[in-house]
């Protein structure tokens, strides 16, 4: 089976650095998925990791441990415009599905 | 273009009526996908196209048939729906598996389907 564990809720100032897990046990993986969503809009990509280490994309980086079942999304710099949800998504590596955390609701406070 | 388009936007429909929601792409990807959304959940997978053909029904009630006449498009036919359909629906593309080493998937904006 599969399960995966991101926090609620986080809150964050704006300027300030902040982590959201992600822990995860599947059946056969096959890369992780980072997404934003803004309420009411479609998610929209961040970032895919598939081999362990730390990818940077810009104020955003995801890091990977295979071993552990475990993932995190780093935002640095917290803008206003980066609350919203991020959905931690891992694919199956049978079934190619993606199977969706139940995401982690950002608020950036001033 | 990196973009999927979805219509309508929003939809509102009685319990006995027949729609069809639209989806459509054109960045060349094999693999389609819908995907339901209630208000503070994750998207759940509805169906998977591939090349065409369905790959996957996640054991969807018949009363959702989805249709995909090219590769461009994705409908999702909806008849005799129930008050607890309502939701978003958002479809998805990405290159098929196996053709792309990422293979990420681009969603389009949803509609919002109330049912009455």
């Amino acid at each position: 089976g599969q399960n995966i564990d991101q926090p609620t809720e986080m809150t964050a100032t704006e300027g300030a650095i902040v982590q959201i897990n992600c822990t995860y046990q599947t059946s056969g993986f096959n890369g992780l998925f980072w997404y934003q969503q803004h309420a009411g809009e479609a998610p929209t990509f961040l970032s895919y990791n598939v081999l362990d280490g730390l990818e940077e994309k810009g104020r955003f980086s995801s890091f990977l441990s295979r071993s552990k079942g475990y993932s995190y999304l780093l935002l640095k710099e917290l803008q206003m415009k980066d609350s919203a949800s991020y959905l931690c998504a891992v694919r199956d590596l049978q079934t190619d599905k993606l199977i969706f955390g139940t995401g982690t609701r950002l608020q950036v406070f001033p | 273009d990196t973009e999927v388009t979805q219509t309508p936007k929003h939809l509102v429909m009685g319990m006995t009526n027949k729609k069809s929601l639209k989806c459509e792409q054109h960045m060349g990807h094999r693999a389609m996908y819908w995907y339901k959304q209630k208000a503070k959940k994750p998207p759940e997978l509805m169906f998977v196209y591939s090349y065409e053909k369905l790959s996957i029904n996640e054991s969807v009630p018949s009363r959702f048939s989805p249709e995909c006449p090219n590769s461009s498009l994705l409908n999702l036919h909806l008849h005799a729906l129930q008050p607890e359909d309502s939701a978003l629906y958002l479809c998805a593309s990405s290159q098929a598996f196996r053709e792309s080493h990422s293979y990420e998937q681009y969603f389009g904006p949803g509609t919002r389907l109330t049912v009455t």
